[in-house]
């Protein structure tokens, strides 16, 4: 079965420093993971997703099988980045997400 | 470009009555997916829809129908309502039912008393 967890509800960091919001998962086959995030008054939207290995925002997460990890990084949070982050994982070639409880982050000035 | 809109915004039912909820995807997309997100907690997968067939069930009982017509909109039907079914549902829009970005509507909050 799959499983997304998210164990921080709450992160607070200041403005410069650096983020990480962590995201375990447990999938016995070779999921894709995903990061979405919703800011404040807006709808749920995809901020990166694994394959793509790209830095959104300056923010990155890499695929660790071996300790089934894919936290979100950040080397310099920002004001505008304090939002709800949802950690997903789609697996066996189907579209359906399953997603963490998520991690609300504030950047404080 | 057309993002996905859903309608109502919100929605106040009795337990035990019926709801409908509707979703129009995002112009170009096939696919629509619907999700329900109960209060601190994350979405979780209802179903998804492909070319007007169901394309993949989460663990919602048979309660939880929907339907998508030929212009891919999608409508979500709940019967016999239970307090536990309050929650924002959403529904989410792709290309097709591969692993492509899923575009979210604003959602439709749902009240049972």
């Amino acid at each position: 079965a799959q499983r997304v967890t998210q164990p921080e509800k709450l992160l607070s960091v200041f403005k410069g420093a650096p983020v990480e919001l962590k995201c375990n998962y447990s999938y016995s086959g070779s999921p894709e993971l995903f990061w979405y995030v919703q800011y404040s008054r807006q709808r749920l939207q995809l901020l990166l997703r694994h394959i793509s290995r790209e830095s959104i925002k300056g923010f990155t997460a890499d695929l660790n099988k071996g300790e089934t990890s894919f936290h979100l990084k950040k080397p310099f949070a920002q004001e505008e980045d304090s939002a709800m982050y949802y950690c997903a994982l789609s697996g066996g070639g189907a579209n359906n997400l399953f997603f963490g409880t998520g991690t609300r982050l504030t950047v404080i000035p | 470009e057309t993002g996905v809109t859903q309608s109502p915004t919100h929605l106040i039912k009795t337990r035990g009555q019926q709801v409908t909820l509707r979703c129009s995807s995002q112009s170009g997309h096939n696919t629509v997916s619907w999700y329900q997100q109960a209060l601190g907690q994350g979405p979780q997968f209802i179903f998804q829809y492909y070319r007007e067939e169901e394309n993949g069930r989460g663990n919602f009982p048979p309660r939880f129908s929907g339907l998508q017509f030929p212009n891919y909109s999608s409508e979500l039907n709940v019967n016999a309502l239970e307090l536990d079914d309050s929650a924002l549902y959403l529904c989410a829009s792709s290309l097709d039912p591969g692993i492509y970005e899923q575009y979210f509507g604003p959602g439709t909050r749902l009240t049972v008393t």
